[in-house]
């Protein structure tokens, strides 16, 4: 059963800091996206990567993905007020149903002045 | 524009009723999903379709049922049997299954009188 589990829960950053939301998935798989809702809302797509060593990067946010080490970092550089949210990542799954995925339970994040 | 919509934006159920929410598309995409959150947790799949007039179950379908009549529409019930439906709705399509990106509406959240 694949299992995808995300730390921090829970991250109250200062403005300007960097800093790393990981996603650890217990079994192989061929995609991992990253998405972003804020309170009350859906969610929006924030980057699909599909083989190791991906990395892509919108703005202040870059993600990339090591299918060996079964992990998937998020980075933040130099957060803004805006990047206040919760992120998922989820992962495709290939031994259950066609086309699913399986969701991490989210990062919140907390951007302060 | 193109997107997904989904309504009722907030729906209320009393005890033993069952209750259908609205899921439709104007994508194109063959592929669609049910998936449900609770506060703090992530998504979890209830039911997709791959192609119209089909269906089968994600994880948590036991208490629920779809139909899949025409391409751009893919309702869910939430039946008397779902002991605990109280819970935020959201409906997912992709151009096919397995697709990079799976696009979400914006939600339903399922209150219990």
């Amino acid at each position: 059963e694949l299992k995808v589990e995300q730390n921090p829960l829970f991250l109250s950053m200062q403005e300007g800091k960097n800093y790393t939301i990981y996603c650890n998935y217990s079994t192989t798989s061929d995609r991992l996206y990253w998405y972003r809702q804020d309170p009350g809302k859906s969610l929006e797509s924030l980057f699909v990567l599909l083989s190791n060593g991906a990395v892509k990067q919108e703005g202040r946010l870059m993600a990339s993905l090591d299918t060996k080490a079964r992990l998937s970092t998020l980075h933040i550089t130099a957060a803004v007020h805006d990047l206040s949210a919760t992120y998922f990542c989820a992962v495709g799954d290939y031994g259950g149903s066609q086309g699913n995925l399986i969701f991490g339970k989210g990062t919140k994040l907390s951007v302060k002045p | 524009d193109g997107g997904i919509t989904q309504s009722p934006k907030y729906l209320f159920r009393k005890e033993g009723q069952n209750v259908t929410l609205s899921c439709e598309q104007n994508l194109n995409h063959d592929a669609m999903y049910w998936y449900r959150q609770d506060p703090g947790q992530g998504l979890r799949l209830i039911y997709y379709s791959q192609i119209v007039n089909d269906f089968q179950k994600g994880d948590i379908a036991e208490g629920y049922s779809v139909s899949r009549e025409k391409k751009e529409s893919f309702p869910l019930t939430v039946t008397s049997a779902q002991k605990n439906p109280t819970a935020f709705y959201l409906c997912a399509s992709s151009i096919v299954p397995r697709a990079e990106t799976q696009y979400f509406g914006p939600g339903t959240r399922l209150l219990v009188l």
